[in-house]
């Protein structure tokens, strides 16, 4: 079973420049979240799918993070315009209606300067 | 609401030492807890888990019991590697919303 995919691996901007990162979670998995993970802190909720809808969206920063997931896989999250503090291990993961754990992708290391 | 709260790290052993890491949570409701471990470089990765309350989770020589009464999950395993160098983090799940919380996570060390 293919795990959690997500790209780019590692992504290098200057403060106020957009940046995508692109998630593809377990075949079948119809939850899907978006986590920030800052240097030395715990993963912190993004935004949740359930196939299309959101479920929980209350931590994403609206005013610059923005989410879509099409058709119930695939899902990008958008920085537009990045800040320093945006600074971040971006992670993935999914997990199924049966199961209780979530899968987690590699994540996207994102570095403003 | 929801929460979980970790013994602050950064944690040293030498090779072959007694590993707890301290794990209490805030819930409303029933939840599942979880003890996620991350290598260098790489993403989190399941380590075990528990359902309900006296549930004993293990995996590869580590453990943990879901204690309802004292609302812990405090991770243990008998004699450490080098290889379990990792940041260890505790969370939960809300069987409703099938939400997740984290803990800040626990830097381990082990010295041969």
């Amino acid at each position: 079973e293919a795990g959690v995919a997500q790209s780019p691996r590692y992504k290098i901007i200057e403060k106020r420049q957009s940046v995508a990162f692109w998630c593809n979670p377990i075949s079948g998995h119809a939850t899907l979240y978006w986590y920030q993970q800052i240097l030395g802190q715990g993963p912190k909720l993004l935004i949740q799918f359930q196939n299309n809808g959101v479920v929980d969206d209350s931590q994403l920063p609206k005013d610059r993070f923005s989410a879509e997931r099409l058709k119930g896989v695939d899902s990008t999250l958008k920085i537009q315009p990045a800040k320093l503090e945006d600074s971040a291990v971006y992670l993935c993961a999914s997990s199924s209606d049966r199961a209780y754990e979530q899968y987690f992708g590699p994540g996207t290391r994102l570095t403003v300067t | 609401g929801n929460s979980v709260t970790q013994m602050e790290g950064p944690v040293t052993l030498s090779e072959e030492a007694f590993l707890t890491i301290n794990c209490t949570y805030t819930a409303t409701g029933y939840p599942s807890l979880f003890w996620y471990v991350q290598y260098p470089g790489e993403g989190l990765q399941l380590l075990l888990k528990a359902t309900k309350a006296d549930d004993k989770g293990s995996n590869k020589g580590f453990e943990a019991t879901y204690r309802k009464e004292t609302t812990s999950f405090h991770l243990e395993k008998g004699s450490v590697q080098v290889s379990d160098s990792a940041v260890y983090f505790c969370a939960l799940r809300r069987n409703t919303g099938n939400q997740f919380y984290f803990g800040t996570g626990t830097s381990l060390t082990v010295i041969p």
